[in-house]
């Protein structure tokens, strides 16, 4: 398996404007992860589906931010409109269990 | 006080000696403990899972859970400059209806020739 597949790697963008991220997880894991990762706050979890369903969003910033999985394979972060503390690097992460977490390279955001 | 802290470092241990890794957590339920090393511009990955107290070892990391002084630990035997990264200590935390992998902010080691 080639593991789990994020896009873009670098996203610029200008503040207001709407982001999307993508994520494809490894096949046969249920559980699908999006974290953030900032110097201030470390790897923080925004979001995670069990079998496409999402289960805790608590961790989602604010209305700005949503996320779908419209299927076992694919999965979008959505950012709208973004603000330059947004500007991070998001991390999908998916997992067999709750416990371990296998990341993919990530998506360095900055908006300008 | 935060769920899992770590000092951040950087620590600093010339090539061959051992570097040790702390970790504190603050949820007294918490049963899995994890430690993950990132390099710089990389992501996460896990080396080591520990679930019982006491000592688990796998080739030169050890990782060492004492649940009553709620402190995890990560020993590194004979570092080399290939270990300078950030080490991210993760641990399940009760959130009453589930738990959840917290993660800490991580200890930055640097290995010096």
């Amino acid at each position: 398996d080639a593991g789990v597949i994020q896009s873009p790697r670098h996203e610029v963008t200008e503040m207001g404007q709407e982001v999307t991220l993508r994520c494809k997880p490894i096949s046969g894991h249920d559980y699908l992860f999006w974290y953030r990762q900032t110097m201030m706050r470390g790897l923080e979890l925004l979001i995670y589906f069990n079998n496409n369903v999402p289960i805790d969003d608590s961790g989602m910033p604010e209305d700005r931010f949503s996320a779908k999985m419209p299927n076992a394979s694919f999965s979008t972060l959505k950012i709208q409109p973004s603000e330059p503390r947004d500007s991070a690097v998001y991390f999908c992460a998916s997992s067999p269990g709750t416990e371990y977490r296998y990341f993919g390279a990530g998506t360095r955001l900055s908006v300008l | 006080q935060k769920e899992v802290e770590q000092n951040s470092g950087p620590l600093s241990v010339p090539e061959g000696a051992i570097a040790s890794l702390n970790c504190t957590y603050s949820d007294r339920g918490s049963q899995s403990f994890f430690w993950y090393r990132q390099y710089s511009g990389k992501s996460p990955e896990l080396i080591m899972s520990i679930y019982s107290n006491g000592d688990k070892e796998d080739g030169r990391f050890t990782a060492q859970l004492n649940k009553a002084s709620q402190y995890v630990s990560l020993l590194i035997r004979d570092s080399q400059p290939s270990d300078s990264a950030t080490y991210l200590c993760a641990v399940t935390i009760n959130t009453g209806t589930a738990s959840k992998l917290t993660f800490g902010t991580g200890t930055r080691l640097q290995v010096t020739l």
